[in-house]
C-alpha cells in the first residue's frame, strides 16, 4: 500500500531552471494537494484539485502550475526557479471534502533547493 | 483569516515524562481540529482529531480536547517515549473554494532522550 508517493526526495536547482515535482497517490482519492513548508513557519496551500481535469489555486500559486489528467497524478511544475521558492514541498491526498471525516494522506516531502 | 499558533520548539524531554504542547486558533465558524506527526524522512501522519466544543480527540496515548471558549487544542500525553520525537503539528480545517483546506501551525520538535 504505497499511499501517496513524490518523487524526487531532493533537489537542487538553478536560478531560472524548470522542473516537475511528481506526486501520486493509489488510494483513488478525488481531492489532491500540494502544500510548502518554509523553515519556521507551517504548511501553507500552492493549489489543490477535486478531482481530473479540475484544479484552482490555494494561498501561494505564483511561480507555480499544476495538471490533474488522472485520479492517480498530481505533478507541481516550477517554471523559472527563484531562490524564493526554496521549501520543502508536500502533496496530500484525501477521499472526499470533509476533511473532518476523512483526513489527509501526505507524502514523504521533497526538499528543493534554488541556488 | 484562519490561523494556528503553537508552541516554539524545540521540546526536551526525559522518557516517561509528561507532555505539552500548546496550540491556540483562530477561525470563522467552527472548525475541526487535528494534530498531525512527523517522523524523521516521513511525511504528515494524523494523530488525532476532533470535530466539535469539547470533544476529546485519543490516540497512542496522546489526547487533546477542543476548547471553544480559549479557542485551545493542547497536546498532552501522561509518559513520552524515545520513540515519540519527531515535529508535531496543531491544524484547522476551513473551506477554500470547492475543497476543504486544512491551515497548519509552524510545527514543534519533540525529542525524547533517556
Amino acid at each position: 500500500n504505497a499511499g501517496v508517493t513524490q518523487t524526487p526526495k531532493f533537489r537542487i536547482l538553478k536560478i531560472g531552471q524548470s522542473m516537475t515535482l511528481q506526486c501520486a497517490q493509489d488510494m483513488n482519492h478525488n481531492y489532491m494537494y500540494w502544500y510548502r513548508q518554509d523553515p519556521g513557519m507551517g504548511l501553507k496551500l500552492i493549489y489543490y484539485s477535486v478531482g481530473a481535469g479540475i484544479t484552482d489555486k490555494g494561498e501561494v500559486p505564483n511561480g507555480y502550475n499544476v495538471s490533474r489528467s488522472t485520479t492517480e497524478d498530481f505533478p507541481l511544475r516550477l517554471e523559472l526557479a527563484a531562490p524564493s521558492q526554496t521549501s520543502v514541498y508536500f502533496c496530500a491526498s484525501s477521499y472526499g471534502r470533509a476533511t473532518t471525516n476523512y483526513g489527509y494522506t501526505f507524502g514523504s516531502g521533497t526538499r528543493l533547493t534554488v541556488v | 483569516g484562519d490561523s494556528v499558533t503553537q508552541m516554539e520548539g524545540p521540546v526536551t524531554l526525559s522518557e516517561e515524562a509528561f507532555l505539552t504542547i500548546n496550540c491556540t486558533y483562530t477561525a470563522t465558524g467552527y472548525p475541526s481540529l487535528f494534530w498531525y506527526v512527523q517522523y524523521p524522512g516521513e511525511g504528515l501522519q494524523l494523530l488525532l482529531k476532533a470535530t466539535k466544543a469539547d470533544d476529546k480527540g485519543s490516540n497512542k496515548g496522546f489526547e487533546a480536547t477542543y476548547r471553544k471558549e480559549t479557542t485551545s487544542f493542547h497536546l498532552e500525553k501522561g509518559s513520552v517515549q524515545v520513540s515519540d520525537s519527531a515535529v508535531y503539528f496543531c491544524a484547522l480545517s476551513g473551506l477554500t473554494g470547492t475543497a476543504s483546506k486544512l491551515t497548519f501551525g509552524t510545527g514543534t520538535r519533540l525529542q525524547v532522550t533517556l
